[in-house]
This record gives structure tokens, C-alpha cells and sequence, in this order.
């Protein structure tokens, strides 16, 4: 089956710093991945959409230069967070889908980050 | 617009008892309704998907849910829950052929020993 592969899986980081986390579909092509947000013992909130060849489309409310995505591949989507803060703190997830058919996501393990 | 309410917040059950978990959907659209599996600190794994074909759809694990339109519903159930089902569950809705998912909060299910 589809397979992404989300890395690093634990992070902790220094205020200020700026963390990056990669997203790659390991088994098929994904012109289009997503990165969502989740806070402890809440739901999942899409922060964008990220689009292979070309800028990324973000949520409302979710600040484009302090969360830069690339997705120079077919395989790999990138997040960084840009000098990051204690409330950057939390569980990052992303997910993929099979180009063709109607395929559902797929979704990485997930990336907790810790910023002290 | 989609949106995907789950009616509880935390379910607890005896194992070897049966299961469910309730999730009512608000689409424009021909929805497309999956429920998602996550384990402590993990992504999230595909249980069943629906898209518009059988509406009694079963997953993996024993799981299974029902499409109803009339009552805009789409609970999980399984007759018989393990140890192992314990986790957070969490069913999301998109509009058919597009690929923006709206989450439910998630539904925490307990299983006692």
C-alpha cells in the first residue's frame, strides 16, 4: 500500500530556532501533499496545501512566512518552521494521496516538536 | 460547505463487546466519509472509506460503517472490541473528488479489560 514516511519524528528545538520536517511518499507520486496541525487531545486543522512545481496554498489564519512549505518533488514536501516559539509546540502531521483513482489520503506518522 | 460532527467526545467498552462510535455529516455536495484510526503519538490509518458506492462499507479490523443520507449519519461499529481498538478515532468528510478533508474532533475509545 501507500507509504509516507514523515521525519524526524521527535524534534526539540531553542526559541528562535528554525526547525524543518520533511514529508516523502515513498511508493508513488503525490503532485499534491497537506500538512495539518494537531494540539493535544484535539482534532486535526489543514495549515495548507501543498502543490508540486509551485507555492503552496495556506489556511486562514495560518502565517505563510513563519510556516514555509516546498514541494520541489514528486516524492517530498517540506515544512519549516521559521524562528520558532513555545506555542509552535505540537504534532505535526502530513499526508499524500495516489495521483490516480479516487484514493484516499495517506498520512505520515507524524513530527511532535518541543520548543523550549 | 462540509462539516462532520462526532457525537462523543470519549466511549468506553468492555472488550468483547460491540462498538460505537457516532458521526453525523453536514455536505452541499456527494460526500465522500472516511474514519481514521490513531494511536498515541502516531498519524493516522485508514479504517473504511465511502464514495458513493455500497453503503454499508466495511475496513480492516473487524470495523464496518453505515451510510445513511436520511439521517446524514455515519457511525462505525464492530461487533466485538479487542484491547488493541483502543485508540482515538476520527471521522472526516470532503466533498466527492476533492481531496480537502474536514476532521471531526475525535472520538476516544476505551476498552476494559
Amino acid at each position: 500500500g501507500a507509504v509516507v514516511s514523515q521525519h524526524p519524528s521527535r524534534v526539540i528545538c531553542k526559541s528562535g530556532t528554525s526547525v524543518k520536517i520533511e514529508c516523502r511518499s515513498l511508493d508513488f507520486q503525490a503532485t499534491t501533499m497537506f500538512w495539518y496541525r494537531q494540539f493535544p487531545k484535539q482534532s486535526l486543522m489543514l495549515m495548507a496545501t501543498s502543490n508540486e512545481g509551485s507555492k503552496a496554498t495556506y489556511e486562514q489564519g495560518v502565517e505563510k512566512d513563519k510556516f514555509l512549505i516546498n514541494h520541489a518533488s514528486l516524492t517530498l514536501s517540506t515544512l519549516t518552521v521559521t524562528s520558532a516559539h513555545p506555542e509552535d509546540s505540537s504534532f505535526y502531521i502530513c499526508s499524500a494521496r495516489v495521483v490516480q483513482g479516487d484514493s484516499p489520503l495517506h498520512f505520515g506518522n507524524g513530527t511532535r516538536l518541543t520548543v523550549t | 460547505a462540509q462539516s462532520v460532527t462526532q457525537l462523543d467526545s470519549h466511549v468506553s467498552v468492555s472488550e468483547g463487546t460491540p462498538v460505537l462510535l457516532r458521526c453525523n455529516y453536514s455536505s452541499s455536495y456527494s460526500p465522500s466519509l472516511f474514519w481514521y484510526v490513531q494511536h498515541p503519538n502516531k498519524g493516522l490509518q485508514l479504517l473504511l472509506k465511502y464514495t458513493s458506492a455500497a453503503t454499508l462499507v466495511k475496513g480492516i479490523n473487524g470495523f464496518e460503517a453505515e451510510f445513511k443520507k436520511s439521517e446524514t449519519s455515519f457511525h462505525l461499529t464492530k461487533p466485538s472490541a479487542h484491547m488493541s481498538d483502543a485508540a482515538e478515532y476520527f471521522c472526516v468528510v470532503s466533498a466527492s473528488g476533492t481531496y480537502k478533508y474536514i476532521f471531526g474532533t475525535g472520538t476516544r475509545l476505551k476498552v476494559l479489560a
